[in-house]
């Protein structure tokens, strides 16, 4: 079935960098998006970018912008997101999502089940 | 910048209530890009609505969307114990992102 699988809970000092990853199954993963949202406790959601591997664009949301970088490996079906200067206030479950386009909508509709990232000294 | 509005920030009924959650936009939107995303303590967002008001494959159909311009809600028309989560507008047109969401809880 189509899933999205995270990688493990990262424990991370401020100031350093974080890259977590989204192993793609059941689908063809170049053809479709690849969404990341964080999740601070306590706190909304927050989209932070999305990225395709067909069309090789990324589109980061603002707030990130010079801090986030998303890439990706097709051979491995994987997306990666890369976080830095981390401060306390980035500790969240951090989730992938695919991106689905249609002719006339845009939606999120398979999730992976997140990647918890602390941010501790 | 767009920006959405979610109200009430919590929403507390009974179940067998009729829930109606309202996501308003900072400049009219195309109806297109507005999902509802459904998100419970340790699991993923689900996605409930897109494009307004189509239910994602497997809502159940208690779930309605409605809406335009700049006004949207999102209707559970009797809540059931597993619709107790937080809903969250968003919209993908341009620039993305989220309202800030509705929890709904327990009377």
């Amino acid at each position: 079935q189509v899933q999205l699988v995270p990688s493990g809970t990262e424990v991370k000092k401020p100031g350093a960098s974080v890259k977590v990853s989204c192993k793609a199954s059941g689908y063809t993963f170049s053809t479709y998006d690849v969404n990341w949202v964080r999740h601070v406790p306590g706190h909304g959601l927050e989209w932070m970018g999305w990225m395709n591997p067909s069309s090789n664009k990324i589109v980061y949301d603002q707030k990130f912008e010079g801090r986030v970088t998303m890439t990706w490996d097709t051979s491995m079906s994987t997306a990666y997101l890369e976080l830095s200067s981390l401060t306390s206030g980035d500790a969240a479950m951090f989730y992938c999502a695919r991106g689905r386009r249609t002719r006339s909508s845009y939606f999120m509709d398979v999730w992976g089940n997140g990647t918890t990232v602390i941010v501790s000294s | 910048e767009l920006v959405l509005t979610q109200s009430p920030g919590i929403l507390s009924l009974s179940p067998g209530e009729r829930a109606t959650l309202s996501c308003r936009a900072s400049q009219s939107v195309d109806r297109s890009y507005l999902a509802w995303y459904q998100h419970k303590p340790g699991q993923a967002p689900r996605l409930l609505i897109y494009g307004v008001s189509s239910r994602a494959a497997g809502i159940p159909d208690r779930f309605s969307g409605s809406g335009s311009g700049t006004e949207f809600t999102l209707t559970i028309s009797r809540m059931d114990p597993e619709d107790f989560a937080v809903y969250y507008c968003h919209h993908s047109g341009g620039a993305f992102t989220f309202g800030p969401g509705t929890k709904v809880d327990i009377k």
